[in-house]
């Protein structure tokens, strides 16, 4: 069974920083693209990042570059995205997702929230 | 607002057909297939049509997904109560070289 929980969100004050991870079992880690989704309050989806399998291609939405920084362990099935320079706008519960390719995600994590305020 | 456009909601009495829009530009929609996701209050979202008209597994072959140039169209037939949710379309975009969903569209089942 595949599954992919998601940790590392908490309260964090403007400008600050935290380190998301992803853990995923029950696939072959390694043969996957890998993405962040984001969901603030009240609000619509919106793709922040991916990572091709073996970590050599990242792309990320316009709001987020030189801010956020999407890695990968596939020794420790893992996804990371460190998240800098934190905004209100910011503000979302991130999802971890897996890629059927590098746009179709088939199948998403619980989420965890990030919330920024001082 | 988002780059793909949506209309915000949707309604339906159980058995009618239902249709949800999705309109693009040829920089997401008209060079790239169309996934459409499904999201329940306080879930995370579920992959529902892929490759503009593909079903995974243990989706009823109610829903469907069709493209044509820069828009695309997600149908649900024979609706049901529990069908009541938020619906999102999603592409790639090759301008913005990142992934682009719409503003998701809720779906009330009268």
């Amino acid at each position: 069974e595949v599954q992919l929980v998601e940790s590392g969100g908490g309260l964090v004050q403007p400008g600050g920083s935290l380190r998301l991870s992803c853990a995923a079992s029950g696939f072959t880690f390694s043969n996957y693209w890998m993405s962040w989704v984001r969901q603030a309050p009240g609000k619509g989806l919106e793709w922040v990042a991916n990572i091709k399998q073996d970590g050599r291609e990242k792309y990320y939405v316009d709001s987020v570059k030189g801010r956020f920084t999407i890695s990968r362990d596939n020794a420790k099935n893992s996804l990371y995205l460190q998240v800098n320079s934190l905004r209100a706008e910011d503000t979302a519960v991130y999802y971890c997702a897996r890629g059927n390719d590098y746009e179709t995600l088939d199948y998403w994590g619980q989420g965890t929230l990030v919330t920024v305020s001082s | 607002q988002s780059v793909l456009t949506q209309t915000p909601s949707a309604s339906g009495t159980p058995g009618q057909r239902v249709t949800i829009s999705c309109s693009g530009s040829s920089s997401n929609i008209g060079s790239n297939t169309v996934n459409w996701y499904q999201q329940f209050p306080g879930t995370a979202p579920k992959l529902l049509i892929y490759y503009n008209n593909q079903r995974p597994s243990g989706v009823p072959d109610r829903f469907s997904g069709s493209k044509s140039g820069t828009s695309a169209s997600l149908a649900i037939s024979g609706l049901q109560s529990e069908d009541e949710a938020d619906y999102y379309c999603a592409a790639w975009d090759d301008s913005l070289t990142a992934g682009v969903f719409g503003g998701g569209t809720k779906l009330t089942v009268l």
